[in-house]
């Protein structure tokens, strides 16, 4: 199975930073990349795609890119509202596989 | 509007069963394949099982095979997870999520998730 390595764990910012969060497949994974966002004791929302496709109804600040094994998420202008747990997920195959997610703290 | 209610969680002792129901509503049900994903306490989120839309393929993780069994019931909009001889390592929040794709099994994208309920295994 292809394992998902996010990194960091952990990422400290302030509102107004850009912040990137970095997901590693083990192989190639052409671009099979989901990313969620999680807040405590809600349920995840899908944010992004196919590597870099906006989902419906997520702001512009947040963004997607990648290619091969290596892809990041972008959050340009952090909002108080940002601040949550961030997942990345191969899908396009069975077992799809998330990363062992971030968690975005206010500095 | 698109909604996902799951049921069916609580206490159970080790080596026991639980069915875990999820109920949708605001959107043709038969058109997609449903998936489960756990989250253990405070722990990252698991893939567990998914269905095709018309419920005849399934597929689950390692971790589950052969003690879980997903199903559907199309006419009640209403999709199940058995779950037998469960171990303390199952003790998550289940949620059932819509995959974003129409008809597509393969797609693997869980694109609207339900509230999640919490199962505990203990004795």
């Amino acid at each position: 199975d292809i394992q998902m390595t996010q990194s960091p764990s952990t990422l400290s910012a302030s509102v107004g930073d850009r912040v990137t969060i970095t997901c590693r497949a083990s192989q190639s994974i052409s671009s099979w990349v989901a990313w969620y966002q999680q807040k405590p004791g809600k349920a995840p929302k899908l944010l992004i795609y196919k590597a870099s496709i906006l989902e419906s109804g997520v702001p512009s600040r947040f963004s997607g890119s990648g290619s091969g094994t290596e892809y990041t998420l972008s959050i340009s202008s952090l909002q108080p509202d940002d601040f949550a747990t961030y997942y990345c997920q191969l899908y396009n195959s069975y077992p799809c596989t998330f990363g062992q997610g971030t968690e975005l703290e206010i500095k | 509007q698109v909604q996902l209610v799951e049921s069916g969680g609580g206490v159970v002792q080790p080596g026991r069963s639980l069915r875990l129901s999820c109920a949708a509503s605001g959107f043709t049900f038969s058109s997609y394949a449903i998936h489960w994903v756990r989250q253990a306490p405070g722990k990252g989120l698991e893939w567990v099982a998914v269905i095709s839309y018309d419920g005849i393929n399934k597929y689950y993780a390692d971790s589950v095979k052969g003690r879980f069994t997903i199903s559907r019931d199309n006419s009640k909009n209403r999709l199940s997870l058995q779950m037998n001889s469960l171990r303390g390592d199952d003790t998550a929040v289940y949620y059932c999520a819509r995959d974003r794709q129409l008809y597509d099994f393969w797609s693997g994208l869980p694109g609207f998730w339900g509230q999640g309920t919490m199962v505990t295994v203990s004795s």
